[in-house]
């Protein structure tokens, strides 16, 4: 499984766009990018996955570079209830996988 | 749709006792996942099982702690003897079996908060 390296923490303002990158160096050909979401006391969302270029939802946009060694996750116009902590998984996309979070990135939004 | 649900909440248990975390996963999912997370540490994958089979138990401390996931009912993950440190948020995930999907997207239970006194 590649390893990922993400910002331990963030902090933004409401209204703001927010972008966490992650970093993945050793990505696999058939690897895809998975982010998840969670809030306190909460389990983790699934929020986006994508394998190249741009991927964009209700939620979410996640751009991934020709090289794939990194993406960004970019949440547009954030507000309160966006503070969560966000973890960028990286792993094939068929069969089994486990899921391996690492600590993530603690994003906090203020007023 | 219903989620995945898990009980109880919370759970205190003293030393030595036995603790039961029940997972019912999403209509139609037949995989189930378990993880557990320390405080300020991310989620550790313990096992992942189908109805009636443990797949993959890799996560699992080898003493103590066994899963099941039975054809009827909801999967179970149960820890005798506790101790102090099995204490954590156990979550429980699950997808659907289709072939070819990704388990990479999973959905999650609430947890259950499981305290050793």
């Amino acid at each position: 499984l590649a390893k990922t390296t993400q910002p331990i923490s963030m902090d933004s303002y409401e209204g703001q766009e927010v972008n966490i990158t992650c970093s993945h160096n050793n990505i696999a050909t058939n690897d895809y990018i998975t982010w998840y979401q969670q809030f306190p006391s909460q389990g983790p969302r699934f929020i986006i996955q994508g394998y190249k270029t741009k991927v964009t939802n209700e939620v979410a946009s996640l751009f991934i570079p020709a090289d794939r060694k990194s993406s960004t996750l970019s949440l547009p116009r954030v507000s309160l209830s966006d503070t969560a902590v966000y973890y960028c998984l990286v792993g094939a996309n068929t069969g089994f996988q486990k899921l391996v979070f690492g600590t993530g990135t603690r994003l906090l939004v203020s007023p | 749709n219903a989620g995945v649900m898990q009980n109880p909440r919370h759970l205190v248990r003293r030393r030595g006792q036995e603790a039961r975390l029940r997972c019912s996963p999403m209509k139609g999912h037949s995989h189930v996942y378990w993880y557990r997370q320390l405080p300020e540490e991310g989620l550790k994958f313990m096992v992942y099982l189908q109805k009636e089979n443990i797949i993959d138990e890799s996560g699992m401390p080898k003493e103590r702690f066994s899963a099941e996931f039975p054809k009827e009912g909801p999967s179970i993950l149960r820890i005798q003897q506790v101790v102090r440190g099995d204490s954590a948020a156990y979550f429980c995930a699950s997808s659907l079996s289709l072939a070819g999907t990704s388990s990479y997207e999973q959905y999650f239970g609430p947890g259950t908060r499981l305290t050793v006194t």
